[in-house]
């Protein structure tokens, strides 16, 4: 158990909706990361927060947002699904920033767009 | 193409025996980290090598990075059955963002 959780661990969709995935960091860590795991993309960077703030971004498409509050859990927004965006989302957390960081990774959230 | 690429995609041995994982990247690097992901779950850190390390130990796993080849490999030694498992390499850009990529994974499986 890395002590990251995520909610929902499955979610079941239609084409066009919106979803929220919530991640709650390690005890103490205030960075968070959001990545994407498909068959043929491999893991992707979605963005990353640190303390509140965005601090980097990779392939998010314009669809999704993100966010970090103050108790420092974060969000994943995605809106106006579409098959392709079936996926494994994680969410993992480090003490600080920094590509030295050890990141801990959540169980994941399995999103299935029908 | 991704940052961190790793070879062979899919490694079959028995248990007992030795496995050698490679990759390699692109651009230059500050770290390379590797993780291993059970399948479905989440990734777990497992080592990471700053670009002035050669080599790195941690148990049965042994790190060595190039940077004049722009490649790392991860052997773990006397494979368990619990060693089954994706293992993926990740690397910075170098610069000054935050940002690590993950390669697409190795996919290792150990026969009983």
């Amino acid at each position: 158990d890395s002590g990251v959780t995520q909610t929902p661990k499955h979610l079941i969709t239609a084409t066009g909706q919106r979803v929220t995935l919530r991640c709650s960091p390690r005890s103490g860590d205030l960075s968070v990361y959001w990545y994407q795991q498909s068959l043929d993309q491999g893991l992707q960077f979605l963005i990353q927060y640190y303390n509140g703030e965005e601090r980097a971004k990779g392939n998010i498409l314009e669809r999704f947002s993100a966010q970090q509050f103050p108790d420092l859990h974060s969000e994943l927004n995605l809106s106006s699904l579409e098959l392709g965006d079936s996926a494994l989302y994680f969410c993992a957390s480090s003490v600080e920033y920094g590509v030295q960081e050890t990141q801990y990774f959540g169980p994941g959230t399995r999103l299935l767009v029908l | 193409s991704q940052q961190g690429e790793e070879d062979p995609q899919a490694l079959s041995i028995q248990e007992g025996e030795n496995a050698t994982m490679n990759c390699s990247y692109k651009t230059s690097i500050n770290n390379l980290q590797w993780y291993r992901q059970n399948s479905g779950r989440g990734l777990v850190h497992l080592i990471l090598i700053r670009s002035n390390e050669r080599e790195k130990h941690s148990g049965r796993l042994r790190v060595t990075l190039d940077t004049s080849k722009k490649s790392s490999s991860l052997l773990i030694t006397a494979s368990r059955a619990a060693d089954t498992a994706s293992y993926f390499c990740a690397t910075d850009e170098g610069n000054r963002d935050d940002k690590i990529i993950f390669g697409k994974g190795t996919r290792l499986h150990i026969l009983p």
